[in-house]
């Protein structure tokens, strides 16, 4: 079946604009996580969602960076005003449920530049 | 100190060589990850433990609850296994299997 999948695969943008980064989980898949892997930073985590609950944003660095998941699928994650530092890849996983501990099955990432 | 840590960084084989990447970590987990990264590729989940051994082909992992420690063993090294080799833990306070990542170990196998 269809992996998780993110678009757009690379993004050049400026500073001060605006980016919105989607994220298609696998269907049926309850939990989504976004992490971000940068140079300096190596991987971290950003923000995580399961079913109707509220989501765990306990890893956003700022309040420039927001997520929502419509309908428990698809989701977004927004840059406002974007900075050099937010330049990175940014990867979506998916898992089956929460509780315990389930294998992650990760997107192949939306490559940020902010110029 | 990183709760995560992965050693060495780098690591370079020729090819049929044994391989080991070892993990520590300082916290208590509900399971441990193991993730592999081609260059310019995406991440693929290669095992997920919480207990014991796991084995596939070529791969093994291995963990030990009481030391906090588990290592991932590669045999006869192949070329297309140079990739960066990535140790992650779900923390067992943390709701939501988040992950917590280790730096990371580059691994180069030469033909």
């Amino acid at each position: 079946g269809a992996g998780v999948s993110q678009s757009p695969s690379n993004k050049v943008t400026e500073k001060g604009k605006d980016v919105e980064l989607r994220c298609d989980p696998i269907s049926g898949h309850t939990a989504l996580y976004w992490y971000r892997q940068s140079l300096g930073q190596g991987l971290e985590f950003l923000i995580y969602f399961q079913g109707n609950s509220a989501p765990d944003k306990s890893g956003l660095p700022s309040d420039r960076f927001s997520a929502e998941r419509t309908g428990g699928s698809v989701s977004t994650l927004t840059i406002q005003r974007t900075q050099q530092e937010d330049s990175a890849v940014y990867l979506c996983a998916s898992s089956l449920v929460q509780g315990g501990a389930y294998e992650q099955y990760f997107g192949p990432g939306t490559r940020l530049t902010v110029t | 100190k990183n709760e995560v840590e992965q050693s060495p960084q780098n690591l370079t084989a020729q090819e049929g060589e044994f391989i080991t990447i070892n993990c520590s970590y300082s916290v208590g987990i509900s399971a441990l990850h193991w993730l592999q990264q081609h260059p310019g590729g995406g991440i693929v989940s290669l095992f997920m433990l919480s207990s014991g051994k796991k084995k596939h082909g070529r791969l093994i992992a291995t963990i030990n609850i009481q030391e906090k420690h588990s290592s991932l063993h590669i045999t006869a090294s192949h070329p297309r296994d140079s990739a960066v080799y990535i140790c992650a833990v779900s923390l067992m306070k943390a709701a939501g299997n988040k992950l917590t990542f280790g730096g990371g170990t580059r691994v180069l196998v030469k033909p």
